[in-house]
């Protein structure tokens, strides 16, 4: 499978507890892309990688989120102290500079309870 | 006023109908434009990509885009009950940039 690939595909957990999610981008891929999805709203912006350096991270991203690219390859976005409103689908894309089309992955589905 | 608008639907035809989706954006800045489909419970597949303005084609499907008026439309002909899904147009500034997405339209194709 040469696609995005996102684990794990589903998360329950309680509040309080942290929790980190994968995302292995198409090998040639040198950008990395974090989105998050409520349910009748488009993908929102989080934060995104060229290689490993993260170049921009959105206003939603609280200090409660951290994302690491390590060696430019796969990727790890961590949530601390999870809340209900954490809830939500974590998607992750991977693009190449030329052309720009971001590729996703099937998302990780996170619930806290 | 957000980025990207577009009509949440849903959106309602017969199998073969023609289907009009609608977008618009608010920054000139954009510079490219893409379409995605998206089923439930599964990650966006991109459909089209165009740079700047004008109409491409793919299959039954055709983009267009309209940068004078900030708008942008993908027609699909000849509809088929596996066309329904979510469709989110997005933009971005430059090929360096993130991308930018609508909330999506739902679109059910009735056989």
């Amino acid at each position: 499978d040469t696609g995005v690939s996102q684990n794990p595909r589903h998360k329950i957990t309680k509040r309080g507890q942290n929790v980190t999610f994968r995302c292995d981008p198409i090998s040639e891929h040198n950008r990395l892309y974090w989105y998050r999805q409520t349910l009748g709203q488009g993908p929102e912006f989080l934060t995104y990688f060229q290689n490993e350096a993260q170049l921009e991270k959105s206003r939603l991203l609280s200090d409660r989120f951290s994302a690491e690219r390590p060696k430019g390859s796969f990727s790890t976005l961590e949530i601390q102290r999870t809340e209900q409103g954490d809830s939500a689908m974590y998607l992750c894309a991977s693009s190449f500079k030329s052309p720009p089309e971001a590729f996703f992955g099937q998302g990780t589905r996170l619930t806290v309870v | 006023q957000k980025e990207v608008e577009q009509d949440p639907g849903p959106l309602s035809v017969p199998e073969g109908a023609i289907v009009s989706l609608n977008c618009t954006y608010s920054n000139s800045a954009f510079q490219y434009f893409m379409w995605y489909r998206q089923y439930s419970r599964k990650g966006p597949e991109l459909l089209m990509y165009t740079y700047s303005s004008g109409n491409k084609e793919d299959g039954r499907f055709t983009a267009q885009v309209d940068k004078s008026s900030k708008y942008i439309s993908l027609f699909i002909r000849d509809s088929q009950p596996s066309d329904s899904a979510t469709y989110l147009c997005a933009v971005m500034k430059t090929s360096y940039d993130k991308v930018i997405f609508g909330p999506g339209t739902s679109l059910s194709v009735i056989p």
